[in-house]
Parts: C-alpha cells; sequence; structure tokens
C-alpha cells in the first residue's frame, strides 16, 4: 500500500512568487491536512480538507489557501512568498468515515522544502 | 488554546540505556494522542496512537502511556539502539477532526 506522497520534493522560488504543492493521500483516505515546520516555530497546523471542503483552519494569514479534490489529493498554494514562508511543509492522510468523524491516525510524506531567497 | 510541552529538549544517552520521554498538554479535552518520530529533513513516521480512553500501547521496544486527567504522556523506549536516534515528537487532536497540535519534540542520540 503507497504511502503519502508529496511532490515537489525541493522548491527554491523568488520572494513575491507563488508555489502550489501537491500531496496524494493513502488510497482510501479521505482527510488530508497540512502544516508547516520551521526551526523557530515548529510543526504548525496549516488546514484540513475533508471530502473536498475544508474542515478545519489554523491560524495563517490568506496567502496561504488550499483545495482537495474528488480523488482526495490536495494541493496547498501560497502566494506572494516571503522569506518567513521558508520551511518544510508536511502532508498528512487520515481515514475518517464522515464529516463528524473524530481523530483518527495521521500518516505524514516525506514533506516539500520550500526555500524563499 | 491547546499547548504542548516536550522535556527534555535534547538526550543523548549510551547504547542499551533505557529511556523516558515526557510530554505534556494544557487542555485535557484530547481525543487521542500520538507519537511520531522524525529523522533530519524527513517527514514523520508514526510510532503509537493512544485513544484517549486507553491507559497505554505498546510497539516492540516501546510503550506509550496516557494520564489524561493530568495532561501527561510519557514514550519509554527499551534497550535503546543508535538508530533510534531521531526526534520524537508528540501531538494531540481535539474533538473536531485532524488538527494535531505538537509538542517541540526531544532530539534523542543514542552513542554506540
Amino acid at each position: 500500500k503507497a504511502g503519502v506522497t508529496q511532490t515537489p520534493r525541493y522548491l527554491i522560488k523568488t520572494r513575491g512568487q507563488q508555489v502550489t504543492l501537491s500531496c496524494s493521500p493513502i488510497s482510501g483516505h479521505r482527510s488530508v491536512s497540512w502544516y508547516q515546520q520551521t526551526p523557530g516555530q515548529g510543526l504548525q497546523f496549516l488546514f484540513e480538507y475533508f471530502s473536498e471542503t475544508q474542515r478545519n483552519k489554523g491560524n495563517f494569514p490568506g496567502r496561504f489557501s488550499g483545495r482537495q479534490f474528488s480523488n482526495s489529493r490536495s494541493e496547498m498554494n501560497v502566494s506572494t512568498l516571503e522569506l518567513g514562508d521558508s520551511a518544510l511543509y508536511l502532508c498528512a492522510s487520515s481515514l475518517n468515515s464522515d464529516w463528524g468523524g473524530r481523530s483518527t491516525e495521521a500518516f505524514f510524506g516525506q514533506g516539500t522544502r520550500l526555500t524563499v531567497v | 488554546k491547546q499547548e504542548v510541552t516536550q522535556i527534555p529538549a535534547a538526550l543523548s544517552v549510551p547504547e542499551g540505556e533505557n529511556l523516558v520521554l515526557n510530554c505534556s498538554f494544557t487542555d485535557s479535552a484530547i481525543y487521542n494522542l500520538q507519537w511520531f518520530r522524525q529523522d533530519p529533513g524527513k517527514g514523520l513516521t508514526s510510532l503509537l496512537l493512544i485513544q484517549s480512553s486507553q491507559r497505554e500501547q505498546t510497539s516492540g521496544r516501546l510503550n506509550a502511556s496516557l494520564d489524561k486527567s493530568s495532561g501527561r504522556s510519557t514514550l519509554y523506549i527499551a534497550a535503546s539502539q543508535p538508530g533510534d536516534s531521531a526526534t520524537y515528537l508528540c501531538a494531540v487532536s481535539g474533538n473536531a477532526g485532524n488538527m494535531l497540535t505538537f509538542g517541540g519534540g526531544t532530539r534523542l542520540m543514542v552513542k554506540p
């Protein structure tokens, strides 16, 4: 069974540009969550998608957005990149049976290392 | 707002030693607690998941306990090996979806 796949693994972007990151969850998993990891702030929750709808949102500016497709694959977009957006972006997939389903085990991908110069 | 703290931040032990990593959280209204391992520059590997109704979970040399009322969890690693060297993270979830709140991690080094 394939794990969580994130692409690309590495990205270098210039300040002011925008970037799109992709995450393919484990087959059958309907929930996809995104996290930002930096040395200073640690792991911080960005947002969660379930059945193509955003279910939870962290405390990040509107420049950070996401979406989920009908096959559960998810994309995260960051517009107008800032130097402080340099981080490891991690995606996690979880199995939930329905919208009201409570937390189940999270499985993480290898991450996308974004460097903003 | 849920806050998760892990102590110690770093730990260095000789091979073969048994060790305990600590995790505390401020809001006891959690649904589950998960322990992860992260190797440098890599993603997170799930080690153990403890539901709020459980007291402990075991997997091989790893044992995790949960005391929800006191807001604490411990990860016990028996007979440590150099391959156990990594950062260990604990995370808790509430009752709404899969949002995880993480601790800052414990960086473990096991010396041969």
